[in-house]
């Protein structure tokens, strides 16, 4: 069964510090999402990113924050200078065109620590 | 925005009863209901999903009801067994929208 893919599997920064994750999408969706988790709580939508720019952003994505698709495979969010509560675990998620985009596929996830 | 708020934030059975986790949604156009499992420590995964359309879905000992007048919409889990434990989450999309707007989560735990 095909898998979205997210490295690293944790990270530990320095406050200050930017960090980037990276997503290896299903290869034939076309959208692309990033969640967070804080540890006990809720998923929230963070971005969507649809032929090479973003659809939808929420509140929580806000300047220090960014997404690439630097080639045909990746989809990288960027954090420029972390915060203490930016920690949090950050869901990679990608759908299809298929059924109006509605079936979210999530990866295994990151870890992030900030100290 | 689309807020969902959802009941309870944990709930202990005994194995082989039903579970019932309940959710509402602000928003009326919202379109589209998935329902996800998540483990300790791993990835939410899809179990089932319902459109608008629809009143009722059911996949083996695993179903969803909507209403659309009340705007809530309702997970049932029979025959439950030990390896349901886990948190469920509900979410709800708006139309013309991409974003799910999830629940808070409820802790399953089923006791053998």
């Amino acid at each position: 069964e095909p898998e979205v893919t997210q490295t690293p599997s944790h990270q530990v920064t320095q406050m200050g510090q930017e960090v980037i994750l990276r997503c290896v999408p299903i290869s034939n969706h076309l959208y692309f999402y990033w969640y967070r988790q804080i540890l006990g709580q809720k998923v929230e939508f963070l971005v969507s990113f649809y032929n090479n720019e973003i659809s939808e952003k929420s509140e929580i994505f806000d300047d220090q924050f960014s997404v690439e698709r630097p080639d045909g495979s990746n989809f990288t969010l960027k954090i420029r200078s972390t915060k203490l509560e930016d920690s949090a675990m950050y869901f990679c998620a990608s759908s299809d065109s298929a059924s109006g985009a509605n079936v979210l596929t999530f990866g295994a996830g990151s870890r992030l620590t900030v100290l | 925005g689309e807020n969902v708020e959802q009941h309870p934030s944990t709930l202990s059975v005994q194995e082989g009863d039903s579970a019932v986790i309940k959710c509402t949604y602000s928003d009326s156009a919202s379109n589209y209901f998935p329902w996800y499992k998540q483990e300790l420590g791993k990835r939410p995964q899809l179990i089932i999903d319902i459109r608008s359309n629809v009143g009722e879905k059911k996949d083996q000992r695993i179903a969803v009801t909507l209403n659309k007048t009340a705007k809530h919409f309702s997970l049932h889990i029979t025959e439950t067994q030990p390896e349901d434990s886990a948190v469920y989450f509900c979410a709800a999309r708006g139309t013309g929208r991409r974003a799910l707007t999830f629940g808070s989560g409820t802790r399953l735990q089923v006791q053998p």
